[in-house]
């Protein structure tokens, strides 16, 4: 079956610019997670999403970052103003629920971000 | 909060060489335990995960035995072949809610010649 995907699987902006960043989860998955992965910081938590309780937010690094998830399914991610620490490869998650402690998270080929 | 610790890398072995990989991890509870690996070009992908104390997950040839005494969760393998070149993550999850998160270590190049 189809996996998690996104897109763009590249994006080049300037700085100052906003994007959006898109995650197609695995159907039927309740559970959607976003993550960062750049050079200085290894992968790094940013939000996540579990049914229509509230998103936690505990991992973005500031208030330019912004997520959300429409339907239960696809979700987006927003980066406002963008800077040039903004530059890493973003990660989407998803799982069946997050109840279970040994759930896998599948993860999607990931967007690359430059921010020249 | 939670974090993992691994190994500072990068590894070179040769083909058929035993392979270690060291993961220490601090927690609160009962985590799950994981080691996902990222192949060139490629998606991050679960190798292999514990859920509870003593588990052993195990794929592909490689092990990692859950161990709570010493908050470990040792990456191993009996002889690595060219193709088991890859980035490892070592990773934690809680069990509920906001810990459903996973923590990853700062991951690990592994580079096998023939």
């Amino acid at each position: 079956g189809a996996g998690v995907s996104q897109s763009p699987s590249n994006k080049v902006t300037e700085k100052g610019k906003d994007v959006e960043l898109r995650c197609d989860p695995i159907s039927g998955h309740t559970a959607l997670y976003w993550y960062r992965q750049s050079l200085g910081q290894g992968l790094e938590f940013l939000i996540y999403f579990q049914g229509n309780s509230a998103p936690d937010k505990s991992g973005l690094p500031s208030d330019r970052f912004s997520a959300e998830r429409t339907g239960g399914s696809v979700s987006t991610l927003t980066i406002q103003r963008t800077q040039q620490e903004d530059s890493a490869v973003y990660l989407c998650a998803s799982s069946l629920a997050s109840g279970s402690n040994g759930d896998e998270q599948f993860f999607g080929p990931g967007t690359r971000l430059t921010v020249l | 909060g939670n974090s993992v610790t691994q190994m500072e890398g990068p590894v070179t072995l040769s083909e058929e060489a035993f392979l270690t990989i060291n993961c220490t991890y601090t927690a609160t509870g009962y985590p799950s335990l994981f080691w996902y690996v990222q192949y060139p070009g490629e998606g991050l992908q679960l190798l292999l995960k514990a859920t509870k104390a003593d588990d052993k997950g195990s794929n592909k040839g490689f092990e990692a035995t859950y161990r709570k005494e010493t908050t470990s969760f040792h990456l191993e393998k009996g002889s690595v072949q060219v193709s088991d070149s890859a980035v490892y993550f070592c990773a934690l999850k809680g069990v509920t809610g906001a810990n459903s998160k996973l923590t990853f270590g700062k991951g690990i190049t592994l580079s096998v010649r023939p």
